[in-house]
């Protein structure tokens, strides 16, 4: 059971547009709501996160939309850079349990 | 930021033979630690959890007997690969977390390390 469903599984941006990633979770228990970054033959790495008592986290180039009634949440990746070409994977934990992840999106920008 | 390493980054080995790979956090103690696989363009798949000083707590479908974690440190927690087979070759990651930092303790990844079984 995919408890946390995350879209696209791939994802071609031009250089200095927006690249939106999706995510939906259906166990209203879930409190937290990482967003992890992994480069190829890397550990992921967090990015930014977000709990459910607010609507939007805004860390430099990267925003977390969330959407509470609805059970969604977004990244959005604003002037997106090669640099950023990555595999992003959004999750959900419950308080001090383990991490559920997306399957992830392969992100690729281009010149 | 908090730092977790990995050791070996890679390792070749021969099927049957075991392979033990380490993982550190170097600037905190880790009351937690948590071991991932990742098969390539695929999402991380939880092992096991374990907590310093008791058992590891198994993902159902891992094999405990043949997934040895051990956590004896706050600092170290080990995973043996025993009689190691291809089909084992993949992304290993670890994981760990502090306890009481805050609510929302964060995980910290490891770099990872690539299995190859031949």
């Amino acid at each position: 059971q995919q408890q946390v469903k995350q879209s696209p599984q791939s994802l071609i941006v031009q250089k200095g547009g927006i690249s939106i990633i999706n995510c939906a979770y259906e166990n209203t228990a879930f409190d937290y709501f990482p967003w992890y970054q992994q480069f190829p033959g890397k550990g992921p790495a967090l990015l930014i996160a977000i709990r459910p008592d607010v609507s939007e986290k805004k860390e430099g180039r990267f925003t977390i939309s969330f959407n509470k009634s609805a059970k969604q949440f977004s990244l959005h990746i604003m002037d997106s850079q090669p640099g950023d070409s990555a595999t992003y994977f959004c999750a959900a934990r419950i308080r001090n349990q383990k991490v559920t992840f997306g399957i992830g999106t392969k992100l690729q920008v281009i010149p | 930021g908090a730092v977790v390493s990995q050791h070996p980054s890679w390792v070749i080995c021969k099927s049957g033979t075991s392979v033990k790979i380490e993982c550190r956090s170097l600037d905190f103690q880790a009351t937690t630690m948590f071991w991932y696989r990742q098969f390539p363009k695929q999402s991380l798949m939880l092992m096991a959890t374990s907590n310093e000083g008791s058992k590891a707590t198994y993902e159902q479908g891992v094999e405990k007997d043949k997934f040895l974690i051990n956590h004896a440190s706050l600092t170290l927690s080990t995973l043996t690969v025993t009689s190691a087979h291809p089909e084992d070759s993949s992304f290993y990651i670890c994981s760990a977390s502090a306890q009481g930092a805050g609510a929302y303790n964060e995980q910290f990844f490891g770099p990872g390390t690539r299995l190859t079984v031949l």
